[in-house]
This record gives structure tokens, sequence and C-alpha cells, in this order.
């Protein structure tokens, strides 16, 4: 059972334009949301995050929406640019237990077109 | 620069040959994970140290062990691979439950 959905295995967006990858989750437990970006061959590298308490937080070009009453996150990219083209990671932190691992959707391919 | 560093990045073995992977961190975080992740899907949680504490998850095979030596050293067992075992392997450490900070990944095929 996914508890955390990438719906989107891949998106591909011209140069200039926004970018917008969407992440939907089951679990109400889940407190903090964090996006990586994955380059081939390269470890996850973390992007931006937003807590649960929030609805928006922003990074430069990068601006993340959380709406609790839907479930749902997105990551908004602005202006996008040819090396934003990596595959983007949805992750929740679950505020229960003592582990507070991270649950991870599986990924979408953001291709951004010169 | 303060860092996750996997070693080695690219490891192949045999079919039921014990293989070892590393994890070192400069960052002197307290909590060092491992993740699998398979073409295509999402990185899995296999263990993580909090400190000196061992946290397995719940459906993590028994062929997979972990020992953590030191703060700065985490390593991945794998006591008989099987080609289902073939991955990415990912460390990722972070201090108590923030950011988790993740190496370059060591890709493990399996023969």
């Amino acid at each position: 059972d996914q508890q955390v959905k990438q719906n989107s295995p891949s998106l591909s967006v011209q140069e200039g334009r926004i970018s917008i990858l969407n992440c939907d989750y089951t679990n109400s437990m889940f407190d903090y949301f964090l996006w990586y970006k994955k380059y081939p061959a390269e470890g996850p590298t973390f992007l931006i995050s937003i807590s649960s308490i929030k609805d928006k937080n922003e990074d430069g070009r990068f601006t993340v929406f959380l709406n609790k009453s839907a479930k749902h996150l997105s990551l908004h990219i602005v202006p996008s640019q040819p090396g934003d083209s990596a595959v983007y990671f949805c992750a929740a932190r679950d505020k229960s237990g003592s582990a507070r691992q991270l649950t991870f959707g599986s990924g979408t391919q953001l291709t951004v077109l010169p | 620069d303060a860092m996750v560093i996997q070693n080695p990045r690219y490891q192949v073995t045999q079919f039921g040959k014990p293989v070892t992977l590393s994890c070192s961190q400069t960052l002197n975080h307290n909590v060092m994970y491992w993740y699998q992740q398979k073409s295509s899907q999402a990185p899995k949680l296999l263990f993580h140290y909090y400190d000196k504490d061992f946290n397995n998850e719940a459906d993590t095979p028994d062929n997979f062990q972990s020992r953590r030596p030191n703060t700065s050293f985490c390593f991945l067992d794998i006591r008989s691979p099987g080609l289902g075992d073939a991955a990415m392997y990912l460390c990722a450490t972070s201090v108590a439950q923030e950011t988790q900070y993740f190496g370059p990944g060591t890709r493990l095929l399996v023969l």
C-alpha cells in the first residue's frame, strides 16, 4: 500500500516555463514533507521541505505547496532550466513512533527542453 | 566539504557470495540509514542506526545485516546475495529526525 504517490512518472516542460510536480499521500500522521532531486548515478539531493503547519515554502525558483485537506503537495519550479532535468522524489515523515522514517514516492522524471 | 561517502560506487558479486558495502560521513550526524532502490521505484528503508541503537524494518530480509563501529562509519552486509538483491544501495544521515542527506549510492550487480 503506497502511502506516498507520484502519479506522473514523467513530465516534459519547455525551458523558461513552470514545472509542476505533484504528490499525494494517505497517512494523516505525516507531519513533514520533503522534495529530493536525483541525477543518474547519484544519490538524492535534498531540495526543499515544508512542515504540516505551513501551506507554502519558497526557496529561490522552488516553491512547495501543501494542501492538508486534500493530502496533496506540489513542487513548482519557475523558471525551469535544462539543469533541472532529473528525477524528483517526494518524501514524507511520520510523526508517530521513534523512527520518523521517510516514506518516498516512486519519483517523477522531469525533462526540461531547451 | 562535509559529506556522505559510499564505497565502492559499483560492486559486482556472485550469487551467494557475501558482500559488504560501506558508508562514511563527515557531517557528525547521529543517525545513519540504509535504503535499497530498485529501478523506477521509491527508495526503501532497510534499517537505521539512531546513535548506537539499531532499528530494523519489519520487512527487511534476514540476509541483510548492518554494523556501525563508530559515529562516522556504517556497513551493509549481504550474507548471501540473490539475483533479486541487485539494486542501488543508498546511505543517508541526519541529525535526530531532521532532514536526511544521501550519499551517491552503490550499485550492486549480482551475477
